[in-house]
C-alpha cells in the first residue's frame, strides 16, 4: 500500500449504530487530519493530530470522536449521527511542517445516515 | 480571520487550450501557503502546485502554474493544454495557523 489510504470506502448507517472511519497513511508523516465534505460547502476541517496529540479541533460535536493511536493511523469514531451528517470524510496526512505544509489525501469514505 | 475566494462555480475549455482558475485569499498572517488540489469524480484530493507567500518566483509543475499576484492576494491556477482528463473539481486551500479551502471550480474540457 502507498499513500493514503481510507476504509471503507461507503458506508451507510442508522442513527442509532457505532462506526468507525479507518485512515492509515504510508508517506512517513507526522500530522493527519479529518475534513468533512458536504454537497455545496467548502472543505471543512475537523480535526488535526501532531504527534498523535491533537492541536486542533474545530468545533466539532462530540457524536465524531477522533482518535490517532500512532502517526500513521487515524480513527474516526461515529455514534448517534443525524442525517446532516451524511458526506464525504477525507482523510489527509503531511510532515507538518508550517506554511509548507503539502496535505496528502485519501480517496475518503463516503457515508449516508439513514 | 483566513479566507479563500473562488468565484467561478464552473469553467468550460477546449480541449488543448489554456484556462485559468481564479482564487483570491484574505489573511492576517505574514507567512503562508496556497495550494491548489484537484478532484476528480472519484473523490481523491490530488495536490497539484504550492506558493510560498515569500517565494519570488510563480510556482510551475508541468501544465500548471500559480500566477500569484501578492499585493491583489490572488493565486489564479494556469492549466495548459488541457486534456479531457483534467475535467474535475479543483479548489484553492491556504495553509496559515490552519488550512482553509475555497469552494472550488467545476472544470469541463470539450473534445
Amino acid at each position: 500500500e502507498t499513500g493514503v489510504t481510507q476504509t471503507p470506502r461507503h458506508l451507510v448507517m442508522g442513527m442509532t449504530n457505532k462506526k468507525s472511519l479507518k485512515c492509515e497513511q504510508h508517506l512517513g508523516h507526522n500530522a493527519m487530519y479529518w475534513y468533512k465534505q458536504s454537497a455545496k460547502k467548502p472543505l471543512e476541517l475537523m480535526f488535526v493530530y501532531s504527534l498523535e496529540e491533537r492541536v486542533e479541533n474545530n468545533s466539532v460535536p462530540s457524536r465524531f470522536s477522533p482518535e490517532c493511536p500512532n502517526s500513521s493511523h487515524l480513527f474516526l469514531h461515529l455514534h448517534t449521527l443525524q442525517p446532516e451528517d451524511s458526506a464525504l470524510y477525507l482523510c489527509a496526512s503531511s510532515l507538518f511542517s508550517g506554511i509548507q505544509d503539502t496535505q496528502y489525501f485519501g480517496p475518503g469514505t463516503r457515508l449516508t445516515v439513514l | 480571520a483566513q479566507k479563500i475566494t473562488q468565484t467561478q462555480p464552473g469553467m468550460f475549455v477546449q480541449e488543448k487550450e489554456a484556462v485559468t482558475l481564479d482564487c483570491t485569499y484574505d489573511t492576517s498572517d505574514p507567512s503562508y501557503g496556497l495550494f491548489w488540489y484537484k478532484q476528480p469524480s472519484s473523490g481523491e484530493m490530488i495536490f497539484l502546485i504550492y506558493q510560498g507567500s515569500y517565494d519570488q518566483q510563480n510556482a510551475t509543475e508541468g501544465r500548471y502554474s500559480l500566477n500569484f499576484q501578492k499585493a491583489r492576494k490572488s493565486a489564479n491556477l494556469v492549466i495548459s493544454a488541457s486534456q479531457l482528463g483534467d475535467s474535475a473539481m479543483y479548489f484553492c486551500a491556504m495553509r496559515g495557523f490552519g488550512m482553509r479551502f475555497g469552494a472550488g471550480t467545476r472544470l469541463t474540457v470539450k473534445p
